[in-house]
């Protein structure tokens, strides 16, 4: 066991400018969801994947970004002409059973600065 | 969309228990609450879950009363390791029948020596 990994860490682009982040999950872990945190807020959600299904949506995500897990393994999320609002830690966890009661595990993130 | 309320701060010197109270009135019948912890630049921490009553584990304990509308994260004798951000989650149904896990704004414990 791992963990969860993301990469890059750190993300520095200029305004309109397209990004994608990468999520690994824990092996075999099953469900895995993306988070967004500000500074000084707590996370929040964005979107999950049972699989390579995604299940849910945040309403408040705009159709900028899109998030793809293709083979129900590692998650990608791509945030196209991106914006200064979009600076952010883009967190990723995965959880191992098909509950929604199931513990989240957590990567460090992505931190995206866009100037 | 139903949330989460935790008080923003709270110190506490070393060696003294911290209990930290989440209120989710709107939590589903079959979720759990679950606990984390956050340092900066990481990502949160699993510290504890549990449906009712009272769950411990060897580093906190929670508390949960019948109605389940609130739940209590206890630290016993905490250390200046201990200071970080401590996050209650749990499912949440927002008004347009959509499930999201949904953190609250957290609690900010500074732990003094």
């Amino acid at each position: 066991d791992t963990g969860v990994s993301q990469d890059p860490r750190h993300k520095i682009t200029k305004r309109g400018q397209n990004v994608t982040f990468r999520c690994d999950p824990i092996s075999e872990h099953n469900r895995l969801y993306w988070y967004r945190q500000t500074l000084g807020q707590g996370p929040e959600f964005l979107t999950y994947f049972q699989n390579e299904a995604q299940l849910e949506k945040s309403r408040l995500l705009s159709d900028r970004f899109s998030a793809e897990r293709p083979k129900g393994s590692f998650s990608t999320l791509e945030i196209q002409r991106t914006e200064q609002g979009d600076s952010a830690m883009y967190l990723c966890a995965s959880s191992s059973r098909d509950t929604n009661n199931s513990p989240l595990h957590f990567g460090n993130g992505t931190r995206l600065t866009v100037t | 969309l139903a949330k989460t309320t935790q008080p923003i701060s709270m110190d506490s010197y070393e060696g003294q228990e911290v209990n930290i109270t989440c209120s989710h009135n709107n939590i589903a019948t079959n979720d759990y609450i679950t606990w984390y912890q956050q340092f900066p630049s990481q990502g949160p921490r699993f510290i504890i879950q549990g449906y009712k009553t009272k769950v411990t584990n060897e580093v906190a304990s929670l508390f949960i009363p019948a109605d389940r509308k609130s739940s209590t994260l206890s630290l016993p004798r905490v250390s200046l390791s201990d200071t970080a951000v401590y996050y209650c989650l749990v499912g949440l149904y927002s008004g347009a029948g959509s499930y999201q896990l949904t953190f609250g704004k957290g609690t900010k414990l500074s732990v003094i020596p």
